[in-house]
């Protein structure tokens, strides 16, 4: 099946340093992942959207130089989050939709396992 | 207002009996997205309906879309304990794969 993978796992560091995700496809192609958050116990908020060879689109009230994504190739996306600062701790999913030319599962959407970004 | 609304918010059900979990839009969905997530882990995709009056089938899972692309069902037969996590539908509305997540609904299996 479709497998997302996510580096890290979990990262803690200091306020004010800059962490780095990345969110790679591992045997399927993706031009197109996206960046979710989620906060204890509620759903996932969209960040942004990802696209291979083409700037980052982000949500409504997401700052864009703060959380800075470049999509290098049809299997990797990275997300680093700036300067971070306690407030940015939260948990980081990405997701990668199937291109075409598997039609049976075309549009289908798979996620990584997350990312836990503690900033102290 | 809420442009998806996912129901129940909590389900606890016993080893072996059905459960339902339905989730409505107050738009017309491209897509309906049906995901399984274990607390503080990722989403496990279960299934996709894109079709008005779809419905698929994964081992004793089933999703249905209705006629009108505004609600869609989960429904579980004969629950295990391997069924228990938060359930979480998510909406495509326009065919560029945004989705908009529903609030969840937390599934307990019960001896």
């Amino acid at each position: 099946g479709a497998v997302v993978s996510q580096h890290p796992s979990w990262v803690i560091c200091k306020s004010g340093t800059s962490v780095k995700i990345e969110c790679r496809s591992l045997d399927f192609q993706a031009t197109t992942m996206f960046w979710y958050r989620q906060f204890p116990k509620q759903s996932l908020m969209l960040m942004a959207t990802s696209n291979e060879g083409s700037k980052a689109t982000y949500e409504q009230g997401v700052e864009k130089d703060k959380f800075l994504i470049n999509h290098a190739s049809l299997t990797l996306s990275t997300l680093t989050v700036t300067s971070a600062h306690p407030e940015d701790s939260s948990f980081y999913i990405c997701s990668a939709r199937v291109g075409g030319g598997t039609l049976s599962s075309y549009n289908e959407q798979f996620f990584g396992p997350g990312t836990r970004l503690t900033v102290l | 207002s809420q442009e998806l609304e996912q129901s129940p918010q909590s389900l606890i059900v016993q080893e072996g009996k059905n459960l339902t979990i339905n989730c409505t839009s107050s738009k017309t969905l491209y897509g309906l997205y049906w995901y399984k997530q274990k607390y503080g882990e990722g989403l496990i995709f279960l299934m996709m309906l894109q079709k008005g009056g779809e419905e698929k089938s994964h081992e004793k899972i089933t999703a249905k879309l209705d006629e009108k692309k505004q609600q869609s069902s989960l429904h579980i037969t004969a629950s295990q304990p391997s069924h228990a996590g938060i359930y979480l539908c998510g909406a495509d509305y326009n065919s560029w794969g945004k989705l908009q997540f529903g609030a969840g609904t937390q599934v307990v299996v019960t001896p």
